[in-house]
């Protein structure tokens, strides 16, 4: 079963513009990752955010935690084409295994 | 190696077959994650191996699944008598250690695998 739910299921957005994507949890997490995945391959991640930590950033990137909602943000700014893929977030409980993902929010950025 | 591999990349079967799916991890990680991701889904856990010991296997389906990682390196996952269902691309991803927060899993770019 999946664990976490990501919000839009789809985005569609303009180059240069910001996307915001949301993910929501139902149990208590060690950390939450945010991972990219083209064409249904394999998955690139992006960042761990730690569950005492509220937000993070990596380049473009911008990742929220609320533990009290059970719920994180992605923020990428100044989107680009090359940024068209579906992203899912994964919580890790105790040791960070197994890891738990949502259904994704597939995203597309037009030129 | 540079990264996880897997072969094949593709793998097309009749129903009622065996099939093995391999993944080699990143040089030197010690655990090694199988995932199984359907068409519109998120990954969904299979199995892990800490060493060549399979830590959890909650994630297997029913006991057609079978996994071994024989010296703690490569790994295979066997399914016999495959069935439709069993169509997804599946997920191999290693990292240096299990049990650490802050370890980062790496995925190979995936078999896919249609019974027909």
């Amino acid at each position: 079963s999946q664990q976490g739910e990501e919000d839009p299921q789809a985005l569609s957005i303009q180059e240069g513009e910001n996307a915001t994507m949301n993910c929501s949890y139902k149990t208590s997490i060690n950390n939450l990752q945010w991972y990219r995945q083209n064409s249904g391959r394999g998955l690139v991640h992006l960042i761990l955010i730690r569950s005492n930590e509220r937000e993070k950033h990596s380049g473009r990137l911008r990742v929220t935690l609320d533990t009290s909602k059970k719920s994180s943000s992605l923020l990428i700014t100044a989107s680009r084409a090359a940024d068209t893929a579906s992203y899912f977030c994964a919580t890790g409980r105790s040791g960070n295994t197994p890891l738990v993902f949502g259904k994704g929010t597939r995203l597309s950025v037009i030129a | 190696g540079a990264g996880v591999s897997q072969t094949p990349s593709n793998k097309v079967t009749e129903k009622g077959k065996y099939v093995e799916l391999r993944c080699d991890p990143i040089s030197g990680h010690t655990a090694l994650y199988w995932y199984r991701q359907s068409l519109g889904q998120g990954p969904e856990f299979l199995i892990y191996f800490q060493g060549t010991g399979a830590a959890d296997d909650s994630g297997l389906p029913n006991d057609r699944f079978f996994a071994v990682r024989p010296e703690g390196s490569v790994s295979t996952l066997k399914i016999q008598r495959t069935e439709r269902g069993d169509s997804a691309v599946y997920l191999c991803a290693s990292s240096l250690t299990a049990g650490s927060s802050t370890d980062t899993q790496y995925f190979g770019p995936g078999t896919r695998l249609t019974v027909l």
